[in-house]
């Protein structure tokens, strides 16, 4: 069965600092990969996917890059974190076939301070 | 532009009161809606795909339609475990499957 994993689970950084978030699957192969913020009371916001190694497409404009340096493994990065960085952040992913369902990781509670 | 609005925001249920949640859409072209529960602190747990009006899903207490406009998740016989924050998603036309999500609805279930 495929399992996901999200590390660390929580983060506090200081503003201006750097950031690293990574999330790996496990039990697939090629899988369409997915990052999400999540900010208190509002819905997910897709900040980037990934339909391959080293293929990355953003969302929306900030301060935030993405890598996916192995199939299964994408990355999450900051090079100066600001305060508006803050939120609950979740990787997804699914299958490069039909189906269309995400399925999300645990998440990471990041807090910039 | 693409929308998905969730109704109520949140709602009280007592143990056993049978309700529903709504999800209305507005996109440019409907792949597919999606369901998922949210604990606190935790990430997404898929429910249900719906791919066409008239689609019915159910697991356990829990029951998923689809018109052409809206969705919704009836609850029937509450139990306090289904406490959670449930998320409406629809997949809309494109090259990589993007899900657009709604707000969610926080459903609290007392005994």
């Amino acid at each position: 069965s495929q399992t996901i994993h999200q590390w660390p689970a929580t983060l506090v950084q200081p503003v201006g600092s750097p950031l690293s978030l990574e999330c790996t699957v496990e039990g697939t192969s090629n899988p369409n990969l997915y990052w999400y913020r999540q900010a208190a009371g509002r819905g997910l916001q897709l900040l980037f996917y990934s339909v391959g190694i080293g293929q990355i497409s953003s969302e929306v404009p900030q301060n935030l890059s993405a890598s996916r340096p192995q199939d299964r493994q994408f990355i999450l990065s900051s090079k100066k974190l600001l305060l508006s960085d803050s939120g609950f952040y979740l990787c997804a992913w699914r299958t490069s076939g039909a189906s269309y369902e995400q399925y999300f990781g645990p998440g990471t509670r990041l807090t910039v301070t | 532009e693409d929308q998905v609005t969730q109704s109520p925001e949140a709602l009280r249920l007592q143990e056993g009161e049978s309700s529903s949640l709504n999800c209305s859409y507005t996109v440019s072209g409907l792949r597919g809606l999606f369901w998922y529960r949210q604990d606190p602190g935790k990430g997404p747990e898929f429910l249900f795909t719906l791919y066409s009006a008239g689609e019915e899903k159910e697991k356990e207490r829990l029951k998923a339609t689809l018109t052409k406009k809206e969705s919704f998740l009836h609850i029937t016989a509450p139990k306090p475990e289904d406490s959670a924050t449930y998320l409406c998603a629809v997949q809309v036309s494109g090259g990589y499957n993007k899900l657009i999500f709604g707000a969610g609805t926080r459903l609290a279930v007392h005994p």
